[in-house]
């Protein structure tokens, strides 16, 4: 079946203007994930759904920062009025169970985003 | 607080060659699961292998195996016969549900 999906690839947008990055997991998993990778650098964690919501949104680096998950299925991080250090890639990942359970995440690609 | 270690920020091998990446963690968990992922140039991050921690045996896939030290929190992984496409960056990553990762050792394959 297909894997995690995600839009767009790249984003470049100016200081201060907001952006919407889209994941869409794989079909059947619960869980979904996003983190932050600068570059040369780990994985940032910054929220975890379970179904549609979400109990630890505690990496979200500020209150710019907002996602949300429809349906259990696709999800939306938003970046309000974004600054030139939320220049990264985002990535999401699913899990076929989320809290409780050990099982990998499976990764997108990602979305490389560069603030001018 | 758990954590996961990676001392190496950079590895190289010849290849053909065998290559071991280096990871500890802490944790006070008896039992879970540890993973490496490799993230190639294309950004994808793909999982490696799996272990888990009630298992004696170590986990091998193809070229890939860890050497799990339980009692010393010590997971390595050692790749044989390297390949060019092994090129990348190598993350050690453990559950809880949101993954506490290494800062990732990245892997040069010499021709």
């Amino acid at each position: 079946g297909a894997g995690v999906s995600q839009s767009p690839s790249n984003k470049v947008t100016e200081k201060g203007k907001d952006v919407e990055l889209r994941c869409d997991p794989i079909s059947g998993h619960t869980a979904l994930y996003w983190y932050r990778q600068s570059l040369g650098q780990g994985l940032e964690f910054l929220i975890y759904f379970q179904g549609n919501s979400a109990p630890d949104k505690s990496g979200l680096p500020s209150d710019r920062f907002s996602a949300e998950r429809t349906g259990g299925s696709v999800s939306t991080l938003t970046i309000q009025r974004t600054q030139q250090e939320d220049s990264a890639v985002y990535l999401c990942a699913s899990s076929r169970y989320g809290q409780g359970s050990n099982q990998p995440q499976h990764f997108g690609d990602g979305t490389r985003l560069s603030i001018l | 607080a758990q954590t996961v270690t990676q001392s190496q920020p950079e590895m190289s091998v010849q290849e053909a060659e065998t290559v071991t990446l280096s990871c500890t963690y802490d944790t006070s968990e008896s039992d879970y699961y540890l993973f490496w992922y490799k993230q190639p140039p294309s950004r994808q991050m793909i999982l490696v292998i799996r272990q888990e921690a009630y298992k004696q045996q170590n986990a091998t896939e193809n070229r890939f195996s860890v050497n799990f030290q339980k009692a010393a929190k010590s997971f390595s992984l050692k790749i044989s016969d390297s390949q060019l496409g092994d090129a990348a960056m190598y993350f050690c990553a453990k559950p809880p549900y949101q993954l506490i990762w290494g800062a990732g050792t990245k892997l040069i394959i010499k021709p």
